[in-house]
């Protein structure tokens, strides 16, 4: 079975601009979710989709969105960029099965804001 | 609010030598835990998990880790290090039935030949 994929791997973007990244899941898995990766504040959840739906949200601006197609494949969005917004922008993956449902990460998306 | 502490962002070890990664919770409520590795320029992959079975739970690459409730801990350990075992390693916390994690600040493992 394929991994997570995760593109574009490398972004360069200025400050004001979007971004958009993309996140394809494990086939199968229905629920996709998207954590920020910088070297001051860690690992941070940004939000869960499952069916199309955001479950889970954490505590970041709504700047930050995001959306879950039919084929579960999922985007984030980025809007108005702020140098603070360069991180490494992480997909998991996961089935809804009990028992089964651990995470899968992708390689993740660097974005790095001039 | 649940939280994650790793006490050590570095630990250095000899080739051959025990591996020990600590890990702390607090959670209101009996957690999922998770450890999760990190090698450079990649994502993560999952060690090993806890979800109320074993407290005792073997993962891959000969990790293992023990959940103490009375201790909230939920260490991370390995008899023999590897030179391959140099990464970064995660521990994670999410409540049952939702796949939000919150991480810990991670430890570096440097593993010396």
């Amino acid at each position: 079975k394929a991994g997570v994929t995760q593109t574009p791997r490398y972004l360069i973007k200025t400050r004001g601009q979007q971004v958009t990244l993309s996140c394809s899941p494990i086939s199968g898995h229905r629920s996709v979710s998207w954590y920020q990766q910088t070297p001051g504040q860690g690992l941070q959840f940004l939000f869960e989709y499952f069916s199309e739906t955001q479950r889970n949200k954490g505590n970041f601006p709504g700047r930050f969105s995001g959306r879950q197609f039919s084929n579960s494949r999922s985007e984030m969005n980025v809007s108005t960029l702020e140098l603070g917004d360069s991180a490494l922008y992480l997909c998991a993956s996961s089935s809804v099965d009990r028992g089964r449902d651990e995470q899968f990460f992708g390689p993740g998306t660097r974005l790095t804001v001039l | 609010a649940q939280s994650v502490t790793q006490l050590g962002s570095h630990v250095s070890v000899s080739e051959g030598a025990l591996v020990l990664l600590r890990c702390n919770y607090s959670s209101s409520v009996p957690p999922y835990l998770f450890w999760y590795v990190q090698y450079p320029n990649q994502g993560l992959q999952l060690l090993l998990k806890y979800t109320s079975a074993a407290t005792l739970v073997k993962g891959i690459n000969g990790f293992e880790a023990e959940f103490k409730k009375s201790e909230t801990s939920f260490h991370l350990t390995k008899p023999s290090a590897h030179m391959s075992d140099a990464a970064e390693y995660f521990c994670a916390v999410s409540d049952r039935g939702r796949r939000a994690l919150t991480f810990g600040s991670g430890t570096r493992l440097q593993v010396q030949p």
